[in-house]
């Protein structure tokens, strides 16, 4: 498996803000996905992120409201933008692996949004 | 389209006590990975085991075993002589084939395991 970290852990935001969330990765992967797992809820695939390319956003999810990078192989950011309380989850991203048909997941980032 | 069935919402038990967790599938791929992962209380998602649809050997580790049935579409979880460590919200995923080979997952509701001293 691969070691992921993200940047923050967690953090509160006021209303109407924009948060970035980043994520790296040791070592060269596949695919890079962003999940969002809402209080109490289990996870939703929100997009891929695509080295050189725009990412690859699942129905309900859009790019002016949550713009994805993802500038090199190891690492990608998720912008949660303008944001409101419904938008308070937590966002974890994962990987997969080179030769590894299985997805390791970040430590997640815990977003509350007052 | 896939789907994923974990029909306990919560479960309680006494340490030591055995208990297995149920994860009924739904897909019309030939080819597909069953998963499951562990989410402790912290947030960040354990991965736990990868099936592949053409390996229904039960698997164990250590205290945790798995037993897959096609014919019932099923990968269900046994966590033996279960600890309070093993308390934890725990996903059935199953893969879908998607973009540049590699595959989507789609999880279940998941299972809140709570494991008394």
């Amino acid at each position: 498996s691969a070691v992921i970290s993200q940047k923050p852990s967690r953090d509160i935001c006021q209303r109407g803000t924009s948060l970035t969330i980043q994520c790296q990765v040791d070592s060269q992967v596949t695919m890079m996905f962003w999940y969002r797992q809402q209080p109490g809820q289990s996870l939703t695939l929100i997009a891929t992120a695509n080295q050189g390319s725009e990412a690859t956003y699942e129905s309900g999810f859009v790019i002016d409201k949550f713009p994805i990078s993802r500038p090199n192989l190891t690492f990608s950011t998720l912008t949660v933008s303008n944001m409101s309380p419904e938008d308070s989850s937590i966002y974890l991203c994962s990987v997969d692996m080179v030769g590894d048909d299985t997805q390791y997941f970040g430590p997640g980032t815990r977003l509350t949004v007052l | 389209a896939q789907k994923v069935t974990q029909a306990q919402t919560e479960i309680s038990v006494v340490e030591k006590e055995d208990v297995t967790l149920d994860c009924v599938y739904e897909t019309r791929d030939t080819t597909y990975y069953l998963f499951w992962y562990k989410q402790p209380p912290s947030g960040e998602l354990v991965f736990l085991i990868r099936r592949n649809s053409f390996d229904e050997q039960n698997e164990i580790s250590g205290r945790y075993s798995w037993n897959f049935q096609k014919s019932t579409s099923s990968f269900n979880f046994t966590i033996t002589a279960s600890q309070v460590v093993d308390s934890a919200v725990y996903f059935c995923a199953l893969s879908e084939p998607y973009q540049g080979g590699s595959e989507k997952l789609v999880f279940g509701k998941g299972t809140k395991l709570t494991v008394n001293p």
